[in-house]
């Protein structure tokens, strides 16, 4: 069975902290994707990677950064988080090729910044 | 550059028929249909590949008009089971940025 999990289902973290969120995934994909939900905004893209050490900019990157240093891990930090960060983060990966293959999500995590 | 679906939210009652359309600026050439349930993940639901394909899975089904940039999502005699946020996902050509759309909310009422 596929699986892409998350480090954390739910975190509180102060304004000003340094956030780490973890996605791993056993399925050996090349793609890896982290998004925010927010209600009325659909899942927005913030970055992705298609292969180790490779990081694309998606359309809301700022104030994250990521990193993969390994095919199956890719991390998204939030160097000085801020309260609008506060959203639900959803990791997402599929094989090179995504006309045809489908996304597998991570359960999520929920995050608030005070 | 997110496509932009419609309508945003929408109520049923039990046995009633939907359409959740999806509408990009830019050209299509593949769409994905998910549905999430309320705390869980989003999970895949149909991917359609060719301009006016039309595909099916149980009572629901889907189609793909590429020159009109447009997928819709068809329900049919919905089940309280098709509660949930359904969104259309796309890969940008010539990328391999994956982008959803924005999402529309459904809710089936015994």
């Amino acid at each position: 069975d596929v699986k892409v999990t998350q480090s954390s289902r739910y975190l509180v973290k102060r304004t000003g902290e340094k956030v780490f969120l973890e996605c791993v995934q056993d399925m050996d994909h090349e793609n890896m994707f982290w998004y925010r939900q927010d209600p009325g905004l659909g899942l927005r893209l913030i970055y992705f990677s298609y292969d180790v050490k490779m990081k694309e900019k998606g359309d809301i990157p700022e104030g994250y950064s990521v990193s993969r240093e390994k095919k199956e891990r890719f991390s998204l930090i939030l160097e000085s988080a801020s309260t609008n960060q506060t959203s639900m983060y959803l990791c997402a990966s599929s094989t090179l090729g995504a006309t045809k293959e489908t996304q597998y999500f991570g359960p999520g995590t929920r995050l608030l910044v005070l | 550059q997110q496509p932009v679906q419609s309508p945003q939210a929408v109520i049923l009652r039990e046995g009633e028929d939907a359409v959740i359309n999806c509408s990009s600026s830019k050209a299509l050439y593949s769409v994905h249909w998910y549905r999430q349930k309320h705390g869980e993940a989003p999970v895949f639901l149909m991917i359609l590949l060719k301009g006016g394909e039309q595909k099916g899975h149980e009572k629901i089904s889907a189609s793909f008009n590429e020159k009109k940039q447009q997928s819709s999502l068809y329900l049919t005699a919905s089940q309280l089971s098709y509660s949930g946020t359904y969104f259309c996902g796309t890969e940008v050509s010539g990328t391999y940025k994956y982008i959803f759309g924005t999402g529309t909310r459904l809710k089936v009422l015994a």
